[in-house]
């Protein structure tokens, strides 16, 4: 089933911060989260693991609540290159190793 | 650039024809996996290639098939194709089909069925 990722947009301005979540109705094994800017490949930003372990990179960190099996990607102080859809991609135990992806958060940021 | 190379870039053919995307991994990488993209849509997971065997499915229709070679480069092959599916269809390798591995996504094939 696929995870449910909130909100399906949001608009910024530059330097604000975002919160984007991603939430399961199965336990998962692990939460990737990926960035696509328009016309291009998806790119990967971290995998969160069990353990509920806190990842991070430059000002985009995330977090990996697994007994809630939700997962939330914090964007720091956003900057013009941050806009694109950001997916994330839950593997459970039934999955069979495949990622079952959101549909994606469509984040703008303005000047 | 990722390292996963696919060709071709874009492709337009009429309906009830067949196509052929080809997609080279990064070096080193053993598995391969086929995305499908509506306009403005979420992925959607083809299926799985590791090694040269079919590891996982996902909503792969029968009209789709795909093979992963032992140079390890893949072919998804589309064929009766309707105006549905019209999509960007994106490779991506990972070095294992392990639970922690990130996936390299390619630039994607633009198809366009008219």
């Amino acid at each position: 089933q696929q995870p449910v990722q909130s909100p399906q947009a949001v608009i910024l301005r530059e330097g604000e911060d975002a919160v984007i979540n991603c939430s399961s109705s199965k336990a998962l094994y692990s939460v990737h989260w990926y960035r696509q800017k328009h016309g291009e490949a998806p790119v990967f930003l971290m995998i969160l693991l069990k353990g509920g372990e806190q990842k991070g990179h430059d000002k985009i960190s995330a977090s990996f609540n697994e007994k809630k099996q939700q997962s939330s990607l914090y964007l720091t102080a956003s900057q013009l290159s941050y806009s694109g859809t950001y997916f994330c991609g839950t593997e459970s135990p039934d999955s069979n190793y495949q990622l079952i992806w959101g549909a994606g958060t469509k984040l703008i940021i303005k000047p | 650039d990722s390292g996963v190379t696919q060709t071709p870039k874009h492709l337009i053919t009429a309906t009830g024809q067949r196509v052929t995307l080809r997609c080279s991994p990064r070096s080193g990488d053993l598995s391969v996996y086929w995305y499908q993209q509506s306009l403005d849509q979420g992925l959607q997971f083809l299926i799985q290639y590791y090694n040269g065997e079919e590891r996982a499915k996902g909503n792969i229709l029968e009209r789709f098939s795909a093979q992963q070679f032992p140079d390890l480069h893949s072919e998804l092959n589309l064929s009766s194709l309707e105006l549905g599916d019209s999509a960007l269809y994106f490779c991506a390798s990972s070095p294992d089909s392990g639970r922690t591995y990130e996936q390299y996504f390619g630039p994607g094939t633009r198809l366009t069925v008219t």
